[in-house]
């Protein structure tokens, strides 16, 4: 397995707090990404990062910040946390470049509950 | 703007049947396209990719899929499922300067023995 790892595994908050979850590679890829998985829904990109200092938005952003000061931490925040943003969120990371590099490879996931 | 469709929702099938996920995307450029696997409680694994080359591509534990530019479709195929193919199957499209990386809604598929 690619060298990947998601912070927390599991948390719940209350609804109203600020929450952080890290992802902190040792692959030295270049893009990251945060999505939600929930059922029915696939998974969705929340933001991504293609570079240190280099972020973007994805399909559901709003709610969600993040940032990424080094390569191989990518912080996904969610400023004042609701009920609909319980979900599993994951963490994926992908070098540069055709061919086997392009490949996504995923974290093991956090389970959010916002009670 | 990028997207990928999955039109197969839940797929239930019997053990030696024939397997066939669609996936059409949209994208104005070059892409790569992969197909994943979900095991129930477990992260995302890939199956295949193509980013060139020969567009019929061949994946891990005898999937294949086959892309076809004029339809925009990655279509994933299986001659003989088995129980142990019970997952929830993503296509997914990246390309562009950014990489942006996109999923479409997932087919759950149940392999009944």
């Amino acid at each position: 397995d690619a060298g990947i790892t998601q912070s927390p595994r599991h948390k719940v908050t209350e609804t109203g707090t600020p929450v952080t979850l890290r992802c902190h590679q040792t692959e030295n890829h270049r893009y990251m990404y945060w999505y939600r998985q929930d059922p029915g829904h696939g998974l969705r990109l929340i933001h991504y990062s293609y570079g240190v200092k280099d972020t973007d938005k994805g399909e559901v952003s709003d709610g969600y910040s993040v940032s990424r000061s080094k390569t191989e931490d990518f912080l996904l925040t969610l400023e004042s946390a609701t009920s609909s943003q319980t979900s599993v969120y994951f963490c994926a990371i992908s070098g540069q470049g055709r061919g086997k590099n392009t490949e996504a490879f995923f974290g093991q996931g956090t389970r959010l509950t916002v009670v | 703007a990028q997207s990928v469709s999955q039109h197969n929702h839940h797929v239930i099938l019997s053990e030696a049947a024939s397997l066939e996920l669609g996936c059409n995307y949209s994208y104005g450029g070059t892409v790569n396209l992969f197909w994943y696997v979900q095991y129930p409680g477990q992260h995302l694994q890939l199956l295949l990719k193509y980013f060139s080359g020969d567009p019929l591509v061949k994946g891990i534990k005898g999937f294949e899929a086959e892309f076809i530019k004029s339809k925009f479709s990655f279509n994933l195929r299986k001659p003989s499922v088995q129980w142990s193919d019970t997952a929830e199957y993503f296509c997914a499209v990246n390309g562009g300067a950014t990489n942006k990386l996109i999923f479409g809604t997932g087919t759950l598929l149940a392999v009944q023995p």
